[in-house]
């Protein structure tokens, strides 16, 4: 069975810190899938990355920064230089490969909160 | 801007009415997901379409009712709901299957209230 754990519930940073969200991961399959996603107060789960198993590389979206490491299992989300903006529910999920499988598991998510 | 379109945004309705919720998409995706929130929780997966058949259906209670009547379009019919099942319903879209790990994309969601 698939888990992520986001075991920050809340977080709460003034505008222009660096914050870091945490995601950590279960999985016995050798090929898996991780996202993250945001969901802003109206609603719509915002797809932001998309992350292959075979490839560790980190990634860079002008603000945003990913770092997986499969040593640890863990997937996680920084901001830099945050905006109230970037205040919302932040998931993080998984899936695995598996044809026809096309379920994702979901942490329980990390409401962050920018103070301007 | 979503590029998956749910109807309606919010919805009101007694416990004896039938409504329905509506998505769509044009991304030429062939898997089309349903999706219920409660607050203050991750989404929950109720049922997925895939070439247009149900593939999953997540032991959804029979007052819910998934069509599907082409490959851009997704239905919810409601009837007879309680208030327990007040909570956001998100439609959603991808690709299907393979080794891809194909994103799934959102609807920006139905605010449902039974009442």
């Amino acid at each position: 069975a698939q888990k992520v754990t986001q075991a920050q519930t809340e977080i709460s940073v003034v505008e222009k810190e660096d914050v870091t969200l945490d995601c950590v991961y279960e999985t016995r399959d050798t090929t898996y899938y991780l996202f993250w996603y945001k969901q802003p107060p109206s609603g719509e789960l915002v797809f932001l990355i998309r992350r292959n198993s075979f490839d560790e590389q980190n990634e860079i979206s002008g603000r945003y920064s990913w770092n997986f490491q499969k040593s640890t299992s863990s997937f996680n989300f920084t901001i830099t230089a945050s905006q109230v903006v970037d205040s919302a529910v932040y998931f993080c999920a998984l899936r695995i490969s598996n044809f026809g499988n096309e379920k994702l598991t979901f942490g329980t998510g990390t409401r962050l909160t920018i103070i301007p | 801007d979503t590029e998956v379109t749910q109807t309606p945004k919010h919805l009101v309705m007694g416990m004896t009415n039938k409504k329905s919720l509506k998505c769509e998409q044009h991304m030429g995706h062939r898997a089309m997901y349903w999706y219920k929130q409660k607050a203050k929780k991750p989404p929950e997966l109720m049922f997925v379409y895939s070439y247009e058949k149900l593939s999953i259906n997540e032991s959804v209670p029979s007052r819910f009712s998934p069509e599907c009547p082409n490959s851009s379009l997704l239905n919810l019919h409601l009837h007879a709901l309680q208030p327990e099942d007040s909570a956001l319903y998100l439609c959603a879209s991808s690709q299907v299957g393979g080794l891809s790990g194909n994103t799934i994309y959102f609807g920006e969601g139905s605010w449902l209230t039974v009442v």
